[in-house]
């Protein structure tokens, strides 16, 4: 079955150390993106690629890192330069048609990171 | 960039009855998506409905129904004879098709209570 497949579902961390967060799709899609949610505030962006070795900042990238060296896989480094990490992290993909890309997100089942 | 406004933290429905979902967004495009995600308690994110902007005609998928009004930029959706099943937390999003910033932006979600 097609699908995303985010790992960990739970991480833990200790202060000062980066993790990664991994995230793998198997539907052949050109965008990827990495959300945080936490309580009140929704889905917020961190990162998003539309195509291998390309990705843009979104609204919080600061503290964060990726890498997009597969159209499958857009893992995400949480370093010690971010303040706050702990919440819900999900990944999702989309499919692009052309210059347009219409259609809606698919997510991931998501990965909650504890700092310790 | 755009932003989406649900401006209903909580909202509760007596089983089998029907509830209103409110979502207003502000975008100064003219073709656009509008998507409405449930969460459950599982946090997995599942599409329940999608509009596009240039479609006159409101959507809808079995028990659920939208009312767009695109002057008033407004995207509600309705959920019919409500079930248990339906209890989770709802996002609007809103996503431009365009290649350039085509990321999705959500709403801070609507949690639904369906009570017995």
């Amino acid at each position: 079955d097609g699908g995303i497949t985010q790992s960990p579902k739970y991480l833990f961390r200790k202060e000062g150390q980066n993790v990664t967060l991994s995230c793998e799709q198997n539907l052949n899609h050109d965008a990827m993106y990495w959300y945080r949610q936490d309580p009140g505030q929704g889905l917020r962006l961190i990162y998003y690629s539309q195509i291998v070795n390309d990705f843009q900042k979104g609204d919080i990238a600061e503290g964060y890192s990726v890498s997009r060296e597969k159209k499958e896989s857009f893992p995400l480094t949480v370093t010690s330069a971010q303040k706050n990490p702990t919440a819900f992290y999900l990944c999702a993909s989309s499919i692009r048609r052309g210059d347009r890309m219409n259609t809606e997100a698919f997510f991931g089942q998501g990965t909650r990171l504890t700092v310790v | 960039a755009q932003t989406v406004t649900q401006s209903q933290p909580e909202m509760s429905v007596q089983e089998a009855e029907t509830v209103t979902l409110s979502c207003t967004y502000d975008t100064s495009e003219s073709d656009y998506y509008l998507f409405w995600y449930k969460q459950p308690p599982s946090r997995q994110m599942i599409l329940v409905i999608r509009q596009e902007a240039y479609k006159q005609q409101n959507a809808t998928e079995n028990r659920f129904s939208v009312n767009f009004q695109k002057a008033a930029k407004s995207f509600s959706l309705k959920i019919s004879d409500s079930q248990l099943g339906d209890a989770a937390m709802y996002f609007c999003a809103y996503r431009s098709p365009h290649y350039t910033g085509n990321q999705f932006y959500f709403g801070t979600g609507t949690s639904l209570t369906v009570i017995p």
